[in-house]
């Protein structure tokens, strides 16, 4: 069964810090990433996807991630995180062949951002 | 596009009541997901339909969870009778499968609190 790890459930940084969350998934084939940020008291949104093409993917708000295939991963990065970054991350991988659009979401990460 | 539209946004209710929430996918939209969020056990998905048809209820926690599609531009997700455990937030979310895009766009959420 497809399966989605981020290895940081909490992460504690200052403000400018640079950022990086990791994100592996198990599945061989063709597969579509996702990034979904979840700020307190609301629902998730959509940082940024990953479909094909450019591995190097950028989203909103300054995050990108990167696809290595080798690596099964897709971690999420930002070079200077702000105090408005404070949320819970979730990488989500969908197998993106003729399937039904059911998304696997990591755990989360609680990202932290101290002023 | 008004996006994915729940309602109640907020449920208090007692114990052995019964509580009906209700979702409006995005127009256009063939696969709608229902999930559950609590600080213990985090994101899980529920129940998922596509065009309409559940395709897998395997985290519908118990018989007391039901859930329906009665067409296109709207779920229900019915828990009766309902405990306290059963608090948590709700979230609809929908996406378009087709043309390879699975991205998926959740709604508000409705956070339900089982006195």
């Amino acid at each position: 069964a497809q399966s989605v790890s981020q290895h940081n459930h909490h992460v504690i940084l200052s403000e400018a810090a640079s950022l990086e969350l990791g994100c592996n998934y198990s599945y061989g084939g063709t597969v579509n990433l996702f990034w979904y940020v979840q700020y307190p008291g609301q629902h998730l949104q959509l940082l940024l996807k990953y479909f094909s093409g450019d591995p190097l993917v950028k989203g909103i708000k300054g995050f990108e991630a990167e696809f290595i295939k080798s690596k099964f991963s897709f971690n999420l990065r930002k070079p200077s995180v702000q105090w408005s970054d404070t949320a819970e991350y979730f990488c989500a991988v969908n197998s993106g062949s003729g399937n039904t659009g059911k998304l696997i979401f990591g755990q989360g990460t609680t990202l932290q951002v101290k002023p | 596009d008004a996006g994915v539209i729940q309602s109640p946004r907020h449920e208090v209710t007692e114990m052995g009541q019964e509580v009906t929430l209700r979702c409006k996918p995005i127009s256009g939209h063939n696969s709608l997901f229902w999930y559950r969020q609590t600080m213990m056990r985090g994101l899980e998905l529920l129940i998922y339909f596509n065009n309409n048809v559940p395709i897998d209820d395997s985290g519908m926690p118990e018989d007391r969870f039901s859930a329906k599609m009665p067409n296109a531009s709207f779920s229900t997700l019915k828990i009766q009778p309902s405990e306290p455990r059963d608090s948590a937030v709700y979230f609809c979310a929908s996406s378009l499968t087709s043309g390879g895009a699975f991205e998926q766009f959740f709604g508000p959420g409705t956070r339900l609190t089982v006195l």
